[in-house]
């Protein structure tokens, strides 16, 4: 069964750093690109990026290139969200997706507030 | 970015009828493989998000045929046969054509 399980959310101050793990079980996990999405408190949804199986790639929405990095650990089947200088704007439910979003985890909730 | 427009935001329905959503976009989703990259899911209250359809008409495994997905290039539509309880929620259309990919508002299905 595939499973994707997120964790390091909480209460971050605006401006802080925040790194997000996606632990992946069920399948190759270095077989898939995987990728990162949120969802607002207003429901809006929002594709991060995404990584390449190897880790050699990644794309990004334009719009958080500069604060948002993807990685992965494919020996620790993990896949990482590192958000730096976080704003109000970025407190959503953040969500581990495999390849084209055929499976999601659970999400984590982010708060950036002061 | 292809911006998605989803029609109805909301839709109120009784068990057993059947319901059409509509997602356009604002490029044509046809990518340079052929392929069509659009995608419906479904968010059940509480829930993550459950993809559906892919590649516009493509059911995932065990989803169930009274849903089916149509359409090409901008116009694409989600039809739900015979509501059941089991299918309300939030759905979303999802295009994987171009970078970044862009979600629908979202369509949330009531019980009427």
């Amino acid at each position: 069964e595939v499973q994707l399980v997120e964790s390091g959310g909480g209460l971050v101050q605006p401006g802080a750093s925040l790194k997000l793990s996606c632990v992946a079980s069920g399948f190759t996990f270095s077989d898939y690109w995987m990728s990162w999405v949120r969802q607002t408190p207003g429901k809006t949804m929002e594709w991060i990026g995404d990584i390449k199986y190897d880790g050699s790639y990644t794309n990004y929405a334009p719009s958080l290139k500069n604060r948002f990095t993807i990685s992965r650990d494919n020996a620790k089947s993990t896949l990482y969200l590192q958000m730096s200088n976080v704003r109000s704007e970025d407190t959503a439910t953040y969500y581990c997706t495999r390849g084209g979003v055929d499976y999601w985890g659970q999400g984590v909730m982010v708060t950036v507030s002061s | 970015d292809v911006v998605m427009t989803q029609t109805p935001p909301s839709l109120s329905v009784a068990i057993g009828q059947s319901v059409s959503i509509s997602c356009k976009s604002s490029q044509s989703l046809v990518a340079s493989d052929k392929n069509t990259y659009l995608n419906w899911l479904l968010q059940s209250p509480g829930r993550s998000p459950k993809r559906l359809i892919y590649q516009v008409s493509k059911l995932d495994s065990g989803v169930p045929d009274r849903f089916s997905g149509s359409g090409s290039e901008k116009d694409f539509t989600l039809k739900i046969s015979r509501v059941e309880a089991e299918d309300l929620g939030v759905y979303y259309c999802l295009q994987g054509t171009h970078l970044p990919w862009t979600f629908g508002g979202g369509t949330k299905l009531e019980l009427k």
